[in-house]
């Protein structure tokens, strides 16, 4: 089984809201990873946990604060967005970091910012 | 630089005929692994294929193949036998072992159309 699942589906947020994004896997995978993808172009990284420690922020604005209260479980909490936040967000998991480990994707959330 | 390049924005291929989609790569990590997924028009990145840099064969999965020529270094996707439901964005991505970061770095991807 190697299914990553995120709720919801699709959310539309003000920019003066708070909402969360959630993403769950029961691989026994120790490293998640947060994605921002635009229309028409690549996946863009966010952040990477490993170990439920956070492991990398690509410099992303601090509206965006990712949780990882276990190691199935990763949340992205936002406040404040722009309406250029507005993208599909991409959870994804893979065993470990090593180059070799095949990260798993979920099903994305289509984010709206009005 | 890029890292990944696709050269191919757009195809098409006739349903049931082969088509290859190009990717080259540039890195000095001796250690890295190749990866190749698809985009339906849904969102959901679909793993295909796993090519590693000290793989003496090309990966193979059902009806998907990597032309694995590490001096040139590219890392072309074949699908045989292709289907509608093939139509997607595919990317190339690859992730090198010295930085042991996890990061997968992506081409910019080729839209496939089948045609019926």
């Amino acid at each position: 089984d190697t299914e990553v699942t995120q709720t919801p589906k699709h959310l539309v947020m003000g920019m003066t809201n708070k909402k969360s994004l959630k993403c769950e896997q029961h691989m026994g995978h120790r490293a998640m990873y947060w994605y921002k993808q635009k229309a028409k172009k690549p996946p863009e990284l966010m952040f990477v946990y490993s170990y439920e420690k956070l492991s990398i922020n690509e410099s992303v604005p601090s509206r965006f604060s990712p949780e990882c209260p276990n190691s199935s479980l990763l949340n992205l909490h936002l406040h404040a967005l722009q309406p250029e936040d507005s993208a599909l967000y991409l959870c994804a998991s893979s065993q470990v970091v090593t180059y070799t480990d095949t990260q798993y994707f979920g099903p994305g959330t289509r984010l709206t910012v009005l | 630089a890029q890292k990944i390049t696709q050269t191919q924005p757009g195809m098409f291929v006739q349903e049931k005929e082969a088509v290859t989609l190009d990717c080259t790569y540039d890195t000095s990590d001796p250690s890295y692994g190749l990866f190749w997924y698809k985009q339906p028009s849904s969102g959901e990145m679909i793993f295909l294929i796993y090519q590693g840099s000290y793989d003496q064969q090309n990966a193979t999965e059902g009806r998907y193949s990597l032309n694995f020529q590490k001096a040139r270094k590219s890392a072309n996707l074949v699908i045989s036998a292709s289907q509608l439901g093939d139509s997607a964005m595919y990317f190339c991505a690859m992730r090198e072992g010295l930085s042991n970061t996890g990061k997968l770095i992506f081409g910019q991807g080729t839209t496939l159309q089948v045609k019926p």
